[in-house]
Parts: structure tokens; sequence; C-alpha cells
């Protein structure tokens, strides 16, 4: 089955409204995680990454939090806006034993976020 | 700066007949990877390849074949194309592994 998954499948917000899209993963050696934000009709695009030596990462607008206790990964969107729509994936870069990265990265399933004006 | 190009954007098949996906990077990137994106579901890598003369299966690599052409070029071959393979393929690249990998705008393939 699949080593990445989410919670919720959609997401509605207003504009302006702040957006959590949430990520688990079953593989407790994964080194590294990214978010991408497709678009319809376009290939995935980098929003943001984490290695797992940290908790946090921030850059423009969006924050990432990667909760390795329970396997959590989660991205914050500040002040969406109708641009944001689209659907969001998480990549699991999976490690095996031994620690040397393996590069290839694992999707989850998506979440499709709408943002209302 | 074009990034990752994919050709054809569209095609369409009959059962059994072969092709080849075009993929080229521009980005000097030693990594590249194909991807296939059915409705409703994420990424599955069908091949990598991790470096320049070196190609590797993914999760989904059966009926399909890959040619690590040159550092740029990374081509997928259907080989005897069923319905099953009508999907959105995605190539992609990357500096090096464990890396974040930069992705073409897709093809659309339908297998009739």
């Amino acid at each position: 089955g699949e080593s990445v998954g989410l919670h919720l499948p959609t997401l509605s917000v207003q504009e302006g409204d702040n957006s959590i899209i949430n990520c688990a993963y079953s593989n407790s050696a994964s080194d590294y995680f990214i978010w991408y934000k497709q678009e319809s009709g376009k290939g995935p695009q980098f929003i943001i990454d984490i290695r797992s030596n940290m908790d946090k990462r921030q850059g423009q607008r969006v924050t990432v939090l990667l909760n390795k206790t329970v396997k959590h990964l989660s991205l914050q969107i500040a002040a969406t806006q109708p641009g944001d729509s689209a659907v969001y994936f998480c990549a699991e870069n999976l490690a095996p034993r031994g620690g040397t990265s393996y590069g290839k990265l694992t999707f989850g399933q998506g979440t499709i976020l709408t943002v209302h004006p | 700066n074009a990034g990752v190009t994919q050709t054809p954007k569209f095609q369409v098949l009959k059962t059994g007949q072969s092709m080849t996906l075009q993929c080229a990077q521009d980005m000097n990137h030693n990594s590249m990877y194909w991807y296939r994106q059915d409705p409703g579901m994420g990424l599955r890598l069908i091949y990598y390849s991790a470096s320049e003369g070196t190609t590797d299966k993914g999760e989904v690599p059966n009926g399909y074949n890959v040619s690590r052409l040159n550092k740029r070029e990374f081509s997928l071959r259907l080989e005897s194309a069923a319905p099953s393979q009508t999907s959105v393929y995605f190539c992609a690249s990357s500096v090096e592994q464990g890396t974040e990998a930069f992705f073409g705008q897709g093809t659309r393939l339908t297998v009739v």
C-alpha cells in the first residue's frame, strides 16, 4: 500500500484564511520530505522541503512542520489566495537501513485545496 | 531556461502499438525520473536514472523500458501499449538523488 497518505482529500477555505494540509507517512527511516503543488494540466511544482533533522521550515507564506514521533507532516499556507487552489502532494524520500538515500520520491494521493473568493 | 521538456504533450495509441516518450532537461541535473499519474492518485515511479549510464526500476516498471541517452535526455518506451497504460506521464530531474525534483508538463497518453 501507500507509504505516504493524506488525512483529507479535499479542503475548502475562504480567501484570506490560513490552510493546513496534513500528511501521514509510514517509513520512520525516511529522511527527506517535499510538498508539491499541482495545478490542472500542469506538472507538480516544488513548494517547500524539509529534512528529518528539522521540525519546522518556513518559506514565503508557507510553513512545513514535521513530527517524527507520530510520522506526520503538515503544510500551512498563510492568507490563502484563489491562486493557491490546486492539488497538494506530499512526497517522501525513502531511505533504506544504513541511511543512504534512494532518491526515489514516493507520493501521497493528494489533497484538493479550493479557495473561495 | 526551459527546465524539463517532454514530448509529445498528447498521444493516442491503439493496443499493441509502440511509442517512445521523450524527455530532456537543461539544468545539468544528474538524476532523472519517469512517473505516471492516474486519476485521483499520486505519482508512481516507473523508472529512474541516478546518473548518466545507470537506470533502475521504480514501483511500476512492467511494460516499460527506459534509455538514458546522455546526461540531458531520458526516454520512456512502451513496446506494446495496453489500455492499462492510459495515464499522464511525467518526467522529472534533480541535481542528485534525495533532492528536489523538477517536473515537466506531462504527456497525456490514451491507449484504446
